[in-house]
This record gives C-alpha cells, structure tokens and sequence, in this order.
C-alpha cells in the first residue's frame, strides 16, 4: 500500500520568490512519483515524474523535484515565482502491481505581486 | 481528437435521476479511471479499469457504475442521483508505452444534484 502526504494546503509566495511544495510518500516498494498542476477550471497536467532514474528531475515551466529516498520526500521547487504559476498541485505515488495512483490532497499555491 | 474527452462539460440534475458521465480517449491506452474532487479531500478514485472488459472499485465506489466495452470508452453512471454526488468529476487514462503509469486527464465535468 502506498500513501501521499503533501505539507501544506494552502502555499503563498511573492514574486520572484522561491517556490517548495513538500511531498512526502510511504511505498512497500520502490515507487514512481509525480506531480500535477491544476490551473482553475481545467483538467490535471504532468509536471514531471522520477521513475527511478535521476534523483533530479526537471519538469516544465522551470519546476523541479527532487527523490530522497531516506528522507521518503519528493519536494518540488522552483528557484524564481511566476504569476502564472498559481494553480493547485498534487504530488502522486505508483508502488503496486496495478496502474493506480495516489494522489496527495493538493497544496494550493498563490503567487502575490 | 487528442487525448481525453469527457461530456457533458457541466450538468445540474435533479435528485433521484439517472446520470451518465462520457469519457473517450484516443491514446489506445488499457487502463482508464474516474475520480471526483471535492474542496480539501484532492482527488478521490471512484472506479477504475485495467483493460477493455474488467473493471474495479477505487476508494468511493458506492452509488456509481461503470462498464468498458471496448478500449476507447469508460463511461460513468449514477443510477440515482444524489447532491452528496455534486461534485467535479476526471476521467483519465493511462499505460501507453514507457508511460510509468502517468495517467492523463481530460477537462472535467461539474455536477450539481439539487
């Protein structure tokens, strides 16, 4: 069985500030991870995934995630706020032997001016 | 089409009605899954299917139904609704190859039951 915790409902950060979103995640084995970003009224989009590769993934729109397997996280950062960034983002974990994911209960980022 | 399709994009129902949500996707993918999402509990898996004829029960099963007749369609029933059933519902799919099961989304359909 597999769980994701996502610290943090609600994230606000300036302009130009630095962007962590914290993931933490439990897997009986070794997993996959995602993140998604839900901009208002629209379905989820990938934004990157560690599949057991580079520890350091890079997604789009400049976001990054980091995999530490002793510390069970996978944060995701971005070093410089957008205003188009405000959206709501899911961390997601794959550990089992079937295609489900998931899905932590989402942390909303707000970017003020 | 491209990717995942769902209709109707919103619906107002009445209680006590019999509701069928649409869901297409073009990606030949074997898995498809809906959820709903609901203020502060993320995304919750109502049913989902691991190929064309098999289906399975996710966390929030009761009061909806599914079927997979062929690969490209999952559709979605509430047999009688209920406005505990409002909500925002995602379709999705995935297992393309070396997807890693990312799953894809489509844009969603708000219901409201009155």
């Amino acid at each position: 069985a597999q769980s994701v915790t996502q610290l943090g409902s609600h994230v606000s950060v300036s302009e130009g500030a630095l962007v962590l979103l914290r993931c933490n995640y439990s897997s009986s084995v070794p997993p996959y991870l995602f993140w998604y970003v839900q901009y208002p009224n629209q379905g989820l989009q990938l934004l990157l995934k560690y599949t057991s590769a580079a520890t350091l993934v890079k997604g789009i729109n400049g976001f990054e995630a980091e995999f530490k397997k002793s510390e069970t996280s996978f944060h995701l950062t971005k070093p410089s706020a957008h205003m188009s960034d405000a959206a709501e983002y899911f961390c997601a974990v794959w550990g089992g032997s079937n295609y489900k994911l998931t899905f932590g209960k989402g942390t909303l980022l707000t970017v003020n001016p | 089409i491209a990717g995942i399709t769902q209709a109707p994009t919103s619906q107002i129902l009445a209680a006590g009605r019999r509701m069928t949500l649409r869901c297409t996707q073009d990606m030949r993918h074997n898995a498809m899954y809906w959820y709903r999402q609901d203020l502060g509990l993320g995304l919750r898996l109502i049913h989902y299917s691991n190929t064309a004829g098999t289906t399975g029960k996710g966390e929030v099963p009761d009061g909806y139904s599914v079927s997979r007749a062929n690969t490209d369609d999952f559709p979605l029933t509430l047999a009688s609704a209920v406005p505990s059933q409002t909500s925002v519902y995602f379709c999705a799919s995935s297992g393309g190859p070396h997807s890693y099961n990312e799953q894809f989304f489509g844009p969603g359909t708000r219901l409201t039951v009155l």
